[in-house]
């Protein structure tokens, strides 16, 4: 598609429960981003996949947080047994690998309710 | 550690007049520093970047100010509209790699 796509946009989850965020980077991306966006603030990084290389995991909260990317495209995030702490706007980006600057797309993010 | 950061939470503005988004950053080792636009509901929108080797860069409607010697970054918006409120984030890349380190954010508010 044209742009980076996310789904589900909303997700209500119980506390305890095993959640699953999808992100479609724009074809021929090569470097994919997790952000975490609480309410009424910025943006917290959470992974970079690039290419083939060893994911950047630097900015992942706990061990309760992973993130696949599977053949170099689509990614997934999971967060499992959710806590309340986890509800937060989750949005992903991706850029060629070259992109400095303004190379970089984001989706519209994944609304995670935790009650 | 290094941060970028802002100055201003919220900033008001009457329609039609220019308006300053100011930014603080600490890490001397970045090679671009980016302004986004963040609407309700969607993801940011790339506004304009500038490379560390400039201190001015302009676009429509917008100017991007870099002081190196304060650390300090601006977004300038020409003839504010009400299309215009939104939040908006500086952001920065080290020049060792890829990742966008984002500051917490201004409000812009248009006022008709």
């Amino acid at each position: 598609g044209a742009g980076v796509s996310q789904s589900p946009s909303n997700k209500v989850t119980e506390k305890g429960k095993d959640v699953e965020l999808r992100c479609d980077p724009i074809s021929g991306h090569t470097a994919l981003y997790w952000y975490r966006q609480s309410l009424g603030q910025g943006l917290e990084f959470l992974i970079y996949f690039q290419g083939n290389s060893a994911p950047d995991k630097s900015g992942l909260p706990s061990d309760r947080f992973s993130a696949e990317r599977t053949g170099g495209s689509v990614s997934t995030l999971t967060i499992q047994r959710t806590q309340q702490e986890d509800s937060a706007v989750y949005l992903c980006a991706s850029s060629r690998r070259e992109d400095r600057g303004g190379g970089y797309t984001f989706g519209s993010g994944t609304r995670l309710t935790v009650v | 550690g290094e941060s970028v950061g802002l100055h201003l939470p919220t900033l008001s503005v009457q329609e039609g007049d220019n308006s300053i988004i100011n930014c603080a950053y600490s890490n001397s080792a970045s090679d671009y520093f980016i302004w986004y636009k963040q609407e309700s509901g969607k993801g940011p929108q790339f506004i304009i970047d500038i490379r560390s080797n400039m201190d001015k860069r302009q676009g429509q409607r917008v100017t991007v100010l870099l002081n190196k010697t304060v650390k300090h970054l601006s977004l300038q918006i020409a003839a504010t509209q009400p299309g215009d409120s939104a939040v908006y984030f500086c952001a920065e890349i080290h020049n060792a790699g890829n990742m966008l380190t984002f500051g917490g954010g201004t409000r812009l508010m248009v006022k008709p």
